[in-house]
């Protein structure tokens, strides 16, 4: 079946300091989209970004990703990190097959930004 | 206004006790969704529907039930709870896979099983 590969539990940063979160991804579809959640403490996880298209970079909220089929990686970039942007961070896969919306999650990197 | 939402926000109950989680859309999706939250583990998938009556499996149902009575209601049973279902719950719903199935998620059920 599909599978997310998170390396990350904990990612520590100090403000100001890029940030990279890995996502790797493994299905046996050629078509999948691929999300990033972020989820606050003591909010609803929501929606940052989405793609599915092949080396196309997708950009929201300072963040961005580009999908990369060809190595299965769906990498979370931002250049700069905030301390508001200490959150767990999912990478997810929606492999399109059957008929229903299913989405596979990985197990979450959790982002502190210190000053 | 909250388009999901799920009852109750916390509940504690003993080992072999009767647990009914709620939720409710109001996005008019087709689709909802019933994750545990645990560190290390992220969300996982315990039962999802499209529209009601209907039912799947997730990938981590064992000691769950679910129904879905009315496109906007969703519920998870656990009929005999165990510590290992002490969790975080989040319910969600989606559209149809032509809107990248962007799922939304409501605040979630802290449940704990003593």
């Amino acid at each position: 079946g599909d599978s997310v590969t998170q390396t990350e539990g904990l990612v520590t940063l100090t403000e100001g300091l890029p940030v990279m979160l890995n996502c790797t991804y493994q299905t046996i579809y050629s078509n999948a989209f691929l999300f990033w959640y972020v989820h606050y403490l003591n909010e609803s996880p929501w929606l940052l970004l989405r793609s599915s298209t092949d080396n196309k970079r997708t950009e929201h909220q300072g963040f961005h990703a580009t999908l990369h089929k060809s190595s299965s990686s769906f990498h979370l970039q931002k250049s700069s990190a905030q301390l508001s942007d200490s959150a767990l961070y999912y990478c997810a896969l929606m492999g399109l097959s059957g008929s229903f919306n299913k989405l596979t999650f990985g197990a979450g990197t959790r982002l502190a930004v210190c000053p | 206004e909250a388009a999901v939402t799920q009852s109750p926000r916390n509940k504690v109950t003993v080992t072999g006790g009767n647990v009914t989680l709620s939720c409710r859309q109001t996005n008019s999706h087709n689709y909802m969704y019933w994750y545990r939250q645990d560190t290390g583990h992220g969300l996982r998938l315990i039962h999802y529907s499209y529209g009601a009556g209907n039912l799947q499996i997730g990938d981590v149902p064992d000691g769950y039930k679910a129904t879905r009575t009315t496109q906007e209601d969703f519920f998870l049973l656990l009929e005999l709870a165990s510590p290992s279902q002490t969790s975080l719950y989040f319910c969600a719903s989606s559209g149809d896979r032509g809107n990248y199935a962007e799922q939304f998620f409501g605040p979630g059920t802290r449940l704990t099983v003593l």
